[in-house]
Order: structure tokens, then sequence, then C-alpha cells
């Protein structure tokens, strides 16, 4: 069974730029969470979709956004970016709701440098 | 609000037991646990909710004090495998804290032969 598929792995963009990030779920998984890591503020959630709904959102501006697709797949979109975006951004994808207290895995994640 | 995680960092020799506690300032509807190691993605231990429902693996075993707002995961004869850094996310519950989890700094624990 393939794991949860992130891509790019790693990507460098400028400042004012705007980035896209994709997940690929495990199949079968209707549930995808995104989160930022980084050193100083740790693992922060971003937003959580399930059948192609936002179900939850952090405390994040509205300059994150983010979508989940028919198949499950789910993009992630910064746009304007600024030096502190730069980040390793984590999705977990999960067959239930994650309200439903259900296991998540992790993809390897990817790293966005903003230069 | 972050939960406080402790120790930050804890060294242990193979075989030896550590304890990672996870307290919060408020009232938790569920925490769960996960290990990452250097370089790769978080891997999940543990689902404890209110009430005392636990989900996890066989050889991780935790607590959840609801009264106290804490949680602890117990590492018992410890492993090389063991080290990494491990988090723990809490839930609040009701309304839209359902399925939010904020997670604390994590606990680097290294194992040594």
């Amino acid at each position: 069974k393939a794991g949860v598929t992130q891509t790019p792995r790693y990507l460098i963009k400028t400042r004012g730029q705007q980035v896209t990030l994709s997940c690929s779920p495990i199949s079968g998984h209707r549930s995808v969470s995104w989160y930022q890591q980084t050193p100083g503020q740790g693992l922060q959630f971003l937003f959580e979709y399930f059948s192609e709904t936002q179900r939850n959102k952090g405390n994040f501006p509205g300059r994150f956004s983010g979508r989940q697709f028919s198949n499950s797949r789910s993009e992630m979109n910064v746009s304007t970016l600024e030096l502190g975006d730069s980040a390793l951004y984590l999705c977990a994808s999960s067959l239930l709701p994650r309200d439903m207290n259900t296991e998540a895995f992790f993809g390897q994640g990817t790293r966005l440098t903003v230069v | 609000q972050q939960p406080v995680q402790s120790p930050q960092a804890v060294i242990l020799r193979e075989g030896e037991d550590a304890v990672i506690n996870c307290s919060s300032s408020k009232a938790l509807y569920s925490v769960h646990w996960y290990r990452q190691k250097h370089g790769e993605a978080p891997v999940f231990l543990m689902i404890l909710l209110k009430g005392g429902e636990q989900k996890g693996h066989d050889k991780i075993s935790a607590s959840f004090n609801e009264k106290k707002q804490q949680s602890s995961l117990y590492l018992t004869a410890s492993q090389l495998s063991y080290s990494g850094t491990y988090f723990c996310g809490t839930e609040m519950g009701g309304g839209t804290s359902y399925g939010k989890l904020t997670f604390g700094q994590g606990t680097i624990l290294t194992v040594h032969p």
C-alpha cells in the first residue's frame, strides 16, 4: 500500500511569489490535513479537508489556502510568499475525519525555502 | 494554547526506561502522540481519549489524566530505534476545536548502545 506522497520534496521561491504544494493521500483515505513545521514554532495545524470540504482551519493568514479534489488529492497554496513562510510543510491522511480520532499518516513533507 | 512537553531532551542507554509528559492549561478531549526521526515523517504512536479509550500500538503505553490535563508516554526497555523527537498533539474538543491538533515543542530522545 503506497504511503502519503507529497510533491515536490524541495522548493526554493522568491519573496512575493506564490507556490502550490501537492499531497496524495493513502488510497481510500478521504481526510487530508496540512501542517507547517519550523524550528521556532514547531508543528502547527493549517487546515483539514474531508470529501472536498474544508472542515477545520488553523490560525494562519488568508495567504494560505487549500483545496481537495474528488480523488482526495489535496493542494495547498501560499500567495505573496514571505521569508517567514520557509518551513517543512507536512500533510497527513486518515481514513475518517480527524474529529473521529483516527490514526493519521504523514508524508515526507515539502521543504519550502523563501529567499 | 500550545501544550508543554517535559523533559525537552533525554538521553538513555539501551534497556533503560523513560517517561515523557505533556501538559495543557485547557480542558482536553484527546491527546495524540507521534515520533519523528530526523529527516523523516512523524509516525503515529497513540491516541488517548477523554473517558479512557486508547488507540495505539501494543508496545507503547501512555496515560491521560483528565483532571490534571496531562498525558504521559511510557517507553520501557528502550531500543536504539526509539531515538527521535516525540510530539504530543492535544485536541480541546467542542465546536470547531474538534480535529484541530495543537502540538507541543517536542522531546528529543536519544538512546545509546
